[in-house]
């Protein structure tokens, strides 16, 4: 199975600065139809997950552009351009390139400082 | 309204089994392939299967750890997802979510979620 690394694990972050979370995957996620399969998903307290980007980079209806995501292989990153209090939650990375299983990474909980 | 509802939760003993079901709405249950995922008291998510829609076979897929312990069916007619889980462990405390996940365009669905907790 594909393990999922994101770091860190806890992340405090000012209202209004930047927020990056970084996933690596155990294996390249290039799928054999060249795309790669690698998600975002929210978690806020209370709620169920939501999907914030998909294939990398893209974003979900209704996601604010303060969220982006990049890279390439095994080495991701999403990135909050200014982080807002209805930012605070868990996100994960999950791939989708190598299933089953899905896997996900082990969740950073970014907070507000 | 796109819609899926878990029901079936609850307190159960170590050993013992439970059904969880998910009612959909609101889109075409039918063609939809469709996920169990988990998330245990101060864990992360954690994918425990997928049944594919009946066009594509309706064969099921699961993770190493459940395995031949749970059991993931449907019944279109009733568009209702369903999840046995049996000789339940301590472990298996979480909740546990439904879900038609994607890793492409396709919108991605959760319900809210059933809490199962496994204690003597």
């Amino acid at each position: 199975d594909v393990v999922m690394t994101q770091s860190p694990l806890s992340l405090p972050v000012t209202l209004g600065q930047p927020a990056s979370i970084s996933c690596r995957s155990s294996q390249s996620l290039i799928y054999s139809d060249g795309n790669t399969y690698l998600n975002w998903l929210q978690q806020r307290p209370g709620q169920s997950p939501r999907r914030l980007i998909y294939q990398v980079s893209n974003r979900d209806s209704g996601v604010p552009d303060r969220f982006s995501g990049s890279g390439s292989g095994t080495d991701f990153t999403l990135t909050i351009s200014r982080v807002e209090a209805e930012d605070v939650g868990i996100y994960y990375c999950m791939q989708g390139s190598h299933w089953p299983p899905y896997t996900f990474g082990q969740g950073t909980k970014l907070e507000i400082k | 309204e796109v819609q899926l509802v878990e029901s079936g939760g609850g307190l159960v003993n170590p050993g013992g089994s439970l059904r969880l079901s998910c009612a959909a709405s609101g889109f075409t249950f039918t063609s939809a392939w469709m996920d169990w995922v988990r998330r245990a008291p101060g864990k992360g998510l954690e994918w425990i299967g997928r049944i594919k829609s009946k066009a594509a076979g309706g064969t099921t897929d699961y993770a190493s750890p459940v395995k031949g312990r749970f059991v993931i069916s449907r019944d279109d007619s009733r568009n209702t997802l369903y999840l046995q889980i049996n000789s339940l462990k301590i472990e298996d405390t979480a909740i546990y979510y439904c879900a038609r996940l994607s890793v492409v365009a396709t919108t991605v669905i959760w319900g809210q979620g059933t809490l199962v907790t496994v204690s003597s």
